[in-house]
């Protein structure tokens, strides 16, 4: 079984400060971790993905985040926010490096304040 | 990256009546489909799994006979919401999984459907 925590459900940063998405998972098997946006009312974007390789993952838009097994984490982070980053954010978790069956976390909002 | 539409994009219906939503990916051929409901402020959650050729699996707890699911081509999935009732009312998203070069797995998600059931 697997799944994956959220810790936050809204975090609120100034424009310019880091960015800190925290993601905890449990899976029985070695898993793939995601992270994707979701503007409102739009589609998900993937930002990046965790498929067994460097532990720590590069994403798009400045973002990365490190698989830490000991920890079982996969927290999200940016050095510095842009009012454009303000959107809802999800970990996503699938087990044994593919897509057959994923589980999202419950999701972060993340606010941006100018 | 990979594309994946859906259409329509928004859909308003009368009770009773059914909704068809469609999901395409655009430049690569998807064997697997998958179809997700998103209530608001919620996370997704995944109604079923669509192969092409196959009959989908349904997670547990979703009507078969309500959501019908078609996955006819390499590119084309259906779902189609039958005898639609205000309850079923909620942003639908459906995404295609893409086996890319040097056996890259990747799950790319449509724009979504919002459907509103009168």
């Amino acid at each position: 079984a697997q799944s994956v925590t959220q810790l936050d459900s809204h975090v609120s940063v100034s424009e310019g400060t880091p960015v800190l998405l925290r993601c905890n998972y449990s899976s029985s098997y070695s898993p793939s971790l995601f992270w994707y946006v979701q503007h409102p009312n739009k589609g998900l974007q993937l930002l990046l993905k965790y498929t067994s390789a460097a532990t720590l993952v590069k994403g798009i838009n400045g973002f990365e985040a490190e698989f830490k097994k000991s920890e079982t984490s996969f927290h999200l982070t940016k050095p510095s926010a842009h009012m454009s980053d303000a959107a809802e954010y999800f970990c996503v978790v699938s087990e044994s490096g593919g897509y057959q069956k994923v589980t999202f976390g419950t999701g972060t909002k993340l606010q941006v304040i100018p | 990256g990979a594309v994946v539409s859906q259409h329509p994009s928004r859909v308003i219906c009368k009770s009773g009546t059914s909704v068809k939503i469609e999901c395409r990916s655009l430049d690569f051929q998807a064997t697997t489909m998958f179809w997700y409901r998103q209530f608001p402020k919620k996370s997704l959650m995944l109604m079923a799994t669509s192969n092409e050729g196959s009959k989908a699996t349904y997670e547990q707890g979703v009507e078969k006979d309500k959501f019908l699911i078609n996955h006819a081509s390499l590119t084309l999935s259906t779902l189609t919401v039958t005898s639609a009732h205000p309850e079923d009312s909620s942003f639908y998203i459906c995404s295609a999984r893409d086996f890319g070069l040097a056996g890259t797995d990747t799950q790319y998600f449509g724009p979504g459907t919002r459907l509103t059931v009168l």
